[in-house]
This record gives structure tokens, C-alpha cells and sequence, in this order.
């Protein structure tokens, strides 16, 4: 089993919609969350932490749900400029190292 | 304010060769990690360097090696390249000083490896 999996996708959605990603990890140790976008051939970028409690910023909804160990990210009203990958992390208590899903392709269309 | 800057952009080589990448962090990062990433896949984790050591490593072959200098920059070196090196090359810069302990990376644009 991976450490971190996504739906690979792709996600294609009118503009305006609502779309959710949902990212399971398989460490219970896990610590840290974070999502990040990555547009083609290009590098990732930081989308936003995801704490405890879900966070919100603008149209973009994290939760993270640790009994389940999963994470979703939820964007509302797409844009055409949300088409990306939006890859899932996971950093373990007492190591340094960042896990990265395969990402899971956005594609809004018009 | 600069971000992560790597070097080169693009490089072509034939297998057997070594490579070496370098990267900049961001202002104010003093910790390193560089990461491949394949076509279709998620970056993988190779190694990260703090105060100049390696402190923790991915699943890669001794053939990846790396460095960090006294002003955090760092290189990462490919020895005896294979045809399945060829990826995109990606350093990350954090810090664990400053308010945020949430410890999040900020990438370079990458450097894109072909193997012959």
C-alpha cells in the first residue's frame, strides 16, 4: 500500500462547480498536511497547510480527518485558472521527510 | 524577496555520465531538500541537508549524493546515470525558525535531467 494515495483523475468540471479531492495516508504517525498545486511542467506550489481543526482560505476548504487518516481539499466556484494537480503531503512525527501523492489533475472547463 | 533558484534549467546527458545541480534556497531557509520527480508521478524525497550534513535519506541508490555549504546553498550530484535518472529535479528550502513551526517547503523552478 502507498503512504499516500490520490485519485489520479483527471477531474473535469464546468466552471462555477464544486469539486472535492480526497487523500488517504497510511501512517497513523503522521503530523503534518499540507496541499499543494502544481501546474504543467512547472514546480509546486504551496496551497495551503491543513491544521486540525480545517482551515479555510477564500474558495479552497482543507479538512483533515485523523481517525480515518485522510485529508480533502474542497474548491468552490472553479475557475478556469484552478485547472492543475493538486498534490497531497504528509510529513511523519520524528523524520524529515515529506511524502507526496501522485496528485490528482484538475481540469475546469468553460 | 528571492525564492529557490536552481541551476541549469535543462540539461542533456548520456548514460554513465555524472551531473551535479545546484540550488539557492529562499532568505532566511536554512535547511535543504532536494526531490525528483518523475513523469506522472509525485515528487519523491531524495535527501535533506541542515548545518551542512545529511540529516535523513530517501530510497536512492549511493550514486545521489549531495552538499550543502556554509550559506545553505546546496548541490545535489548523479553518478553513473541511467536512463531511468531522467526526471525533474526539484530542491525545496524551509526553516524551523520564526513563528511558523509548520515547517512548509517552498520549491525551485526545478532542473529538467535527460538521460541518453
Amino acid at each position: 500500500r502507498k503512504e499516500v494515495e490520490q485519485d489520479p483523475g483527471p477531474f473535469n468540471v464546468p466552471e462555477g462547480a464544486t469539486v472535492a479531492f480526497n487523500c488517504t495516508y497510511s501512517n497513523s504517525a503522521s503530523q503534518s498536511f499540507f496541499w499543494y498545486r502544481q501546474d504543467c511542467r512547472k514546480e509546486p506550489k504551496l496551497l495551503m497547510s491543513v491544521y486540525s481543526s480545517g482551515n479555510e482560505d477564500g474558495r479552497f476548504t482543507a479538512q483533515l480527518n485523523r481517525a480515518s487518516q485522510y485529508i480533502s481539499l474542497l474548491i468552490r466556484d472553479s475557475k478556469l485558472s484552478d485547472s492543475a494537480t493538486y498534490l497531497c503531503v504528509v510529513k511523519t512525527s520524528g523524520t524529515y521527510k515529506y511524502i507526496f501523492g501522485t496528485g490528482t489533475r484538475l481540469k475546469v472547463l468553460a | 524577496d528571492a525564492g529557490v533558484t536552481q541551476s541549469p534549467t535543462h540539461l542533456i546527458k548520456t548514460r554513465g555520465q555524472q551531473v551535479t545541480l545546484r540550488c539557492s534556497p529562499k532568505s532566511g531557509h536554512d535547511t535543504v531538500s532536494w526531490y525528483q520527480q518523475a513523469l506522472g508521478q509525485g515528487p519523491q524525497f531524495i535527501f535533506q541537508y541542515y548545518e551542512e550534513e545529511e540529516r535523513q535519506r530517501g530510497n536512492f541508490p549511493d550514486r545521489f549524493s549531495g552538499h550543502q555549504f556554509p550559506n545553505y546553498s546546496s548541490e545535489l550530484n548523479v553518478n553513473a546515470l541511467l536512463l531511468g535518472d531522467s526526471a525533474l529535479y526539484l530542491c525545496a528550502s524551509s526553516t524551523l525558525r520564526g513563528q511558523s513551526s509548520y515547517n512548509e517547503q517552498f520549491f525551485g523552478p526545478g532542473t529538467r535531467l535527460t538521460v541518453l
